[in-house]
């Protein structure tokens, strides 16, 4: 399945089904973006990052695809499970400037 | 070892009152930061010190004063509590410039509510 990180959208997929995740960053001389994963209760916690002078980054189980030409990055996390139930950021930052623009997030709910 | 720890963890006061919120990172970075969290999960970035200076005020009311005794501490004072300052706090520490430590390291948050 698929979600637009705005205001907070649930994004429902059953384990085992791979999910995608979207952002729009607002800032075309960003150039690092970091996504995010927040459980309840918790900090957000690194999951993956990428650089602009690249498209595409593999960690395990997740990918994040970058398009620069419409300020838009993804993250797909393959064979979800219930785990991976938590809000998701993404995060935009101008390199050596010390702030960090998160996006709205989207929620995770992983079905078993 | 937490990386990131902030205390306390709920903090629940009446408006009018004043609160602080400690932080330390033992990571040895040099930035740390305040980011605000509302009831929508927007995080909003407050403050940021690099080595004890001010760098980042996101024009936050002069109710929140952060300070930095040391690079490895950040705490935040707010005076004259209000009920639009309920939220989660987090702080948050980086080192940017070292491409593996560019990303930042949250602790696990003070939820504050004022009544």
């Amino acid at each position: 399945g698929e979600s637009v990180g705005l205001h907070l959208p649930t994004l429902s997929v059953q384990e085992g089904d791979n999910s995608i995740i979207n952002c729009a960053y607002s800032n075309s001389a960003s150039d690092y973006f970091i996504w995010y994963k927040q459980e309840s209760g918790k900090g957000p916690q690194f999951i993956i990052d990428i650089r602009s002078n690249m498209d595409k980054r593999q960690g395990q189980r997740v990918t994040v695809l970058l398009n620069k030409t419409v300020k838009h990055l993804s993250l797909q996390i393959a064979a979800t499970q219930p785990g991976d139930s938590a809000v998701y950021f993404c995060a935009e930052n101008i390199h050596n400037f010390n702030k960090f623009y998160f996006g709205s997030g989207t929620k995770l709910n992983v079905k078993p | 070892d937490t990386a990131v720890s902030q205390t306390p963890k709920y903090l629940v006061t009446q408006m009018g009152n004043d609160k602080s919120i400690k932080c330390e990172q033992n990571l040895g970075h040099d930035t740390m930061y305040w980011y605000k969290q509302d009831s929508k999960k927007f995080l909003k970035i407050m403050f940021s010190y690099n080595n004890k200076e001010l760098i980042i005020n996101e024009t936050v009311p002069n109710r929140f004063s952060p300070k930095s005794p040391d690079k490895a501490h950040l705490n935040l004072h707010i005076n004259s509590l209000e009920l639009g300052d309920s939220a989660v706090y987090f702080c948050a520490s980086s080192q940017p410039g070292r491409a593996t430590n560019e990303k930042l390291f949250f602790g696990s948050g003070t939820q504050l509510s004022v009544l």
